[in-house]
């Protein structure tokens, strides 16, 4: 069983503030995705990293994914209260017969105060 | 508005019962998976199908089960219901099997008193 984990599990910051989270694993994955998820609402794709080392910018988020593909990292800049939310990692990975499945963490939950 | 749609959005039941949790898949998506959302467990991968066919199975109980119909339309059923199930239930839809970008409904929050 592939297993992600997540940490921190909580994180509250100031507006302002830069903070990172971190999703990492002993298995390899032949792609990472990373998902916001608001209360009430299902999980939305941010980003899909594919290449080890792989870096991605989305406005204020950066990603990276480790040269390995075993982890990524979420690094957020100058954090607004809109970032608040559960941010979760998904590694992909071969199940058999074809099919490819998503395994997620359980999640950074994060609330930036005005 | 991921173009998902499950009912009921939330559902209470008594423990023993069963219920059924629907999903429409956004429009040309051929694949659909029901996952479950606990506080604890995280988000768990219950099961998969492709085109109307079992396509891979994660961490599904005995007691629960699924399918897909022609239209594309897939129900989840959970029966025998323990306390334990209560959870947030979703269905996320691709266009592919093999997953690379999946679109989740806003799930079907089950309370089983």
């Amino acid at each position: 069983t592939q297993l992600l984990e997540q940490s921190p599990q909580f994180l509250s910051i100031q507006e302002g503030e830069n903070l990172t989270v971190y999703c990492n694993s002993s298995s390899v994955f032949s792609s990472l995705q990373w998902y916001r998820q608001e209360p009430g609402e299902g999980p939305v794709l941010l980003v899909t990293v594919v290449t080890g080392g792989e870096v991605k910018k989305l406005k204020r988020l950066t990603f990276q994914f480790g040269d390995a593909r075993k982890d990524s990292s979420l690094h957020i800049t100058a954090a607004q209260p809109g970032d608040t939310g559960l941010y979760l990692c998904a590694g992909k990975g071969y199940s058999g017969a074809g099919s490819y499945q998503l395994t997620f963490g359980k999640g950074t939950k994060l609330s930036v105060i005005p | 508005d991921s173009g998902v749609t499950q009912t009921p959005k939330h559902l209470i039941t008594a423990t023993g019962q069963r219920v059924t949790l629907r999903c429409s898949p956004r429009s040309g998506d051929l694949s659909v998976y029901w996952y479950q959302q606990s506080l604890d467990q995280g988000l768990q991968f219950l099961i998969q199908y492709y085109n109307g066919e079992e396509r891979a199975k994660g961490n599904i109980l005995e007691r629960f089960s699924a399918q897909q119909f022609p239209d594309l339309h897939s129900e989840l059923n959970l029966s025998s219901l323990e306390l334990g199930d209560s959870a947030l239930y979703f269905c996320a839809s691709s266009d592919t099997g093999s997953g690379n970008t999946i679109y989740f409904g806003e799930g079907s929050w089950l309370t089983v008193v």
